[in-house]
């Protein structure tokens, strides 16, 4: 079964860190580029990041560039996302997502995300 | 990057339609056939139900269906059922970020 499982939310407070994990598990992890996605409570769908399968481009929202940085371990299956400087408007729960894209001419294109996690929850409060 | 512009709710009875409109711009929905929409229910995973602004993946019911025009794409449920009821979010590639940007999200009520 194709599956995501995040892991490593919790309570912080502003100007922390904190590091996210997706575990990925039913399919060829390198094989494809993967997002993060977060939902304030109460709000929409925010995409924070999103990295190309084998890890060497990333690509980043305005609201966290230069705080968050996405990487990803293909040995362990294993999607991250390091968050720092933290703010109280990063609270959110954080899905991890399968972000499909279609590739040509040396440039990639997101056309849909079709597999996502359950998500874990991040506060940013003191 | 703004988010694209969606309506905040929808309805319609059971058996009607409901077209949800996803208004971006040309660095976003009008400059790509990369729109997708999703579905999304109270405290789950968002869940893809149409990608390259007409197709449905495996599973999805065709009574979900896509469209595009210039800078405006939309979702049409047909046959609206009581299961049909959540929020709905489009997503499109985007030139800016060269990624992903996605709508404000629609509520839809069957009435």
């Amino acid at each position: 079964e194709v599956q995501l499982l995040e892991s490593g939310g919790g309570l912080v407070q502003p100007g922390g860190s904190l590091r996210l994990s997706c575990e990925a598990s039913g399919f060829t992890f390198s094989s494809y580029a993967m997002s993060w996605v977060r939902q304030a409570p109460g709000k929409g769908l925010e995409w924070v990041s999103g990295i190309s399968g084998n890890g060497g481009s990333t690509y980043y929202g305005d609201s966290v560039k230069g705080r968050f940085t996405i990487s990803r371990d293909n040995s362990k299956g294993t999607l991250y996302v390091q968050m720092n400087s933290l703010r109280a408007d990063d609270t959110a729960v954080y899905h991890c997502a399968r972000a499909l894209r279609h590739c040509s001419g040396g440039a990639c294109y997101y056309y849909g995300m079709d597999v996502w996690g359950q998500g874990t929850t991040v506060t940013v409060s003191s | 990057q703004s988010a694209l512009t969606q309506p905040p709710s929808a309805s319609g009875s059971p058996g009607q339609s409901v077209t949800i409109s996803c208004t971006g711009t040309s660095s976003d929905v009008g400059g790509y056939n990369y729109v997708s929409w999703y579905q999304q229910y109270p405290g789950k995973a968002p869940k893809l139900m149409i990608y390259e602004v007409t197709k449905r993946p495996s599973g999805v019911p065709d009574r979900f269906s896509g469209s595009k025009s210039g800078n405006t794409a939309s979702l049409t449920v047909s046959g609206l059922q009581a299961e049909d009821e959540a929020d709905y979010y489009c997503s499109s590639y985007s030139g800016s970020n060269n990624f992903a940007v996605f709508g404000t999200g629609t509520k839809v009520t069957v009435l």
